[in-house]
């Protein structure tokens, strides 16, 4: 039981170029984060989607976009990576569609660095 | 606005002894608050979770208490151990699908 996989695990990009990160669960849960993490601000919520087919704007949305490919995958997209966008990145997902005290299991992170 | 507050500084701690960490938050009011565990280069892992209507909850070697007139939670690891060295966040949730997370505070326990 893998549970939350991420990839890539390390990516250098230059200023304006574009990736996804590719994030997976196989827990069958209904929702999915992904959050960044940077010195000193902590855990923000970029993104989130509920169930299937939903996705919902978190804390810091600008420069991304995502993806509820289908139950088990969720992508976050950088269209023009900006140096201010290099930060670890954490997928996540939970059981239900409303938290409501639910666990979240978190991948093993990213780390994506902008030049 | 809402916040979340972690001792920033790092606490240092011989072996065996209590380490207490505290959460305290303002402008929020969680139906629940978790904690987890991060390690250096990991994501962070579940450790337990309180609601709103408990005064305390256990695992093992590991207490939390919540205090919504204090908007205060103190988190112990009784006995620690070398192996309890790592970054304890405190997560505050709602009705809604977001956590909201502290910055995390260090423990580092000495043998």
């Amino acid at each position: 039981n893998a549970g939350v996989t991420q990839t890539p695990k390390f990516q250098v990009l230059k200023t304006g170029q574009s990736m996804t990160l590719q994030c997976a669960q196989d827990m069958n849960h209904n929702s999915m984060y992904w959050y960044r993490q940077d010195p000193g601000m902590g855990l923000r919520l970029i993104y989130y989607s509920a169930s299937e087919g939903t996705t919902d704007k978190g804390e810091v949305p600008n420069g991304y976009n995502v993806s509820r490919l289908n139950k088990r995958e969720f992508s976050l997209r950088l269209e023009s990576a900006a140096p201010s966008q290099t930060s670890v990145y954490f997928c996540s997902s939970s059981p239900g569609e409303r938290i409501s005290g639910n666990t979240i299991y978190f991948g093993e992170g990213s780390w994506l660095t902008v030049v | 606005s809402q916040k979340i507050e972690q001792n920033s500084e790092a606490l240092n701690i011989q072996e065996g002894k209590t380490a207490t960490l505290t959460c305290n938050y303002t402008n929020y009011s969680p139906a629940y608050l978790q904690w987890y565990r991060q390690d250096p280069g990991r994501g962070p892992v579940f450790l337990l979770l309180i609601r709103e209507n408990e005064k305390e909850k256990r695992k093992e070697r590991l207490k939390v208490t919540f205090d919504t007139t204090l908007k205060q939670s103190l988190f112990h690891i009784t006995a620690s151990q070398p192996a309890d060295s790592a970054t304890y966040l405190c997560a505050l949730g709602g009705g809604n699908n977001r956590l909201a997370f502290g910055k995390g505070n260090q423990v580092v326990v000495i043998p």
